[in-house]
């Protein structure tokens, strides 16, 4: 596509459901990041993915939050056992070859009662 | 120590003004500096992007940068309402997770 896609944009759900955020990428990027935005935070960073390199996966909060890239494309951020303050807008970029500018997508707004 | 840090605002001026946006960092590996804009709602997109110490100017945008201080400066110049956004330094390097976003700095520009 011309830009990098986000879906679900909005996602109101209830405490201790699971969520997937779906991001796709611009055609032929190769690395792929996942972050998260808070009110008033910077971003911060979640995920990363590099090809076929294993994912670095160092800024995942906890063991409720994982993320996998099928086929180099498409990837998907699940959130299990949501809480309260995994309210955040997610943010999902890609880059060519990982240098140089990210492209950003709109965001996925989460929102957990 | 944050990798970036970056005085969160919000900043408010009148139409017409200079404007100054400031980070510091502490990776002395980074090697590329990008300013992101970010519009309410809106996912941040690239304004600015130099490789090395010294200005860049774009139109009523100059980053600036100071390698030996490690800091990095945006400023823009005759703002206008529609520059009222939140601005984002990102310095980066090479390798592996490559960009640190400081925490923004949310600027509104007065008509």
């Amino acid at each position: 596509g011309a830009g990098v896609s986000q879906s679900p944009s909005n996602k109101v759900t209830e405490k201790g459901k699971d969520v997937e955020l779906r991001c796709d990428p611009i055609s032929g990027h190769t690395a792929l990041y996942w972050y998260r935005q808070s009110l008033g935070q910077g971003l911060e960073f979640l995920i990363y993915f590099q090809g076929n390199s294993a994912p670095d996966k160092s800024g995942l909060p906890s063991d409720r939050f994982s993320a996998e890239r099928t086929g180099g494309s498409v990837s998907t951020l699940t959130i299990q056992r949501t809480q309260q303050e995994d309210s955040a807008v997610y943010l999902c970029a890609s880059t060519l070859w990982g240098v140089g500018e990210l492209f950003f997508g709109e965001g996925s707004r989460l929102t957990v009662l | 120590q944050k990798e970036v840090e970056q005085d969160p605002g919000p900043l408010s001026v009148p139409e017409g003004a200079i404007v100054s946006l400031n980070c510091t960092y502490s990776n002395s590996a980074f090697q590329y500096f990008m300013w992101y804009r970010q519009y309410s709602r809106k996912g941040p997109e690239l304004l600015m992007y130099t490789y090395s110490s010294g200005n860049k100017e774009d139109g009523r945008f100059t980053a600036q940068v100071d390698k030996s201080s490690k800091y990095i400066s945006l400023f823009i110049r005759d703002s206008q309402p529609s520059d009222s956004a939140t601005y984002l330094c990102a310095p980066g390097s090479n390798t592996g997770n490559q960009f640190y976003f400081g925490t923004g700095t949310s600027l509104t520009v007065i008509p």
